[in-house]
């Protein structure tokens, strides 16, 4: 039983290249959410989804992009990657809208130079 | 905004009981959450309140009132492994109907023998 999985575990980018962050996960969740987590700010939403095919806006939105084209897979898109995106990222997911459980993955630490 | 606020360290002795508090602005508020975040690791969740009262579980319980929008979280027969950072999430209802879980920045605990 896999869970929630991300990858890649560590990555480093150059200034303005772009990436995707990659989220899947194996329990049929309808909720799948990312959050960044930096020193001293804690845990803050990125995007969210509620179901395949449907996005919406977190916290601090700017700079990433989101699909969700299959249940299973919540890919977190940079398109032009900034010094102030270094920070560890979180993909979580959830049973239902209620989001009385969240299963988080190991996370993604990222360094934009 | 969500503002939820909790101190940022705290420090206890092995066996002891330590409480941990959180407030957080009530304006759609629909329930709290505790998580437990390991140095390095990805946060587990730890309880859930939704209704005022307390909620126990083995050695740690959650308490809630919401017309104070106050929570704490408790930690009883303290041992070393409890040593993290703990998080307090608040989970609002947006227009759409859909739900946001916004987390505070964190409490790390250092549990000393």
């Amino acid at each position: 039983n896999a869970g929630v999985t991300q990858t890649p575990k560590f990555q480093v980018l150059k200034t303005g290249q772009s990436m995707t962050l990659q989220c899947a996960q194996d329990m049929n969740h309808e909720y799948m959410s990312w959050y960044r987590q930096d020193p001293g700010m804690g845990l803050r939403l990125i995007h969210y989804s509620v179901g395949a095919g449907i996005t919406d806006q977190g916290e601090v939105p700017n700079g990433y992009n989101v699909s969700r084209s299959t249940t299973e897979d919540f890919p977190l898109r940079l398109l032009s990657a900034a010094p102030s995106q270094t920070s560890v990222y979180f993909c979580a997911s959830s049973p239902d809208r209620d989001l009385r459980k969240l299963f988080f993955g190991s996370g993604t630490q990222l360094s934009v130079l | 905004g969500q503002n939820i606020d909790q101190p940022t360290e705290m420090t206890a002795t092995e066996g002891a009981i330590v409480q941990i508090n959180c407030t957080y602005q009530t304006s759609g508020f629909n329930g709290l959450f505790w998580y437990q975040q390991h140095a390095g690791e990805a946060p587990t969740f730890l309880s859930y309140n939704v209704l005022d009262g307390l909620e126990e579980k083995g050695r740690f319980s959650s308490f809630l009132s919401r017309s104070k929008g106050y929570s704490y979280l408790l930690l009883k027969e303290l041992q070393m492994k409890d040593s993290a950072s703990y998080l307090c999430a608040v989970r609002f209802m947006f227009s759409g109907g859909y739900n946001k879980l916004i987390f505070g920045a964190g409490t790390r605990l250092a549990v000393h023998p």
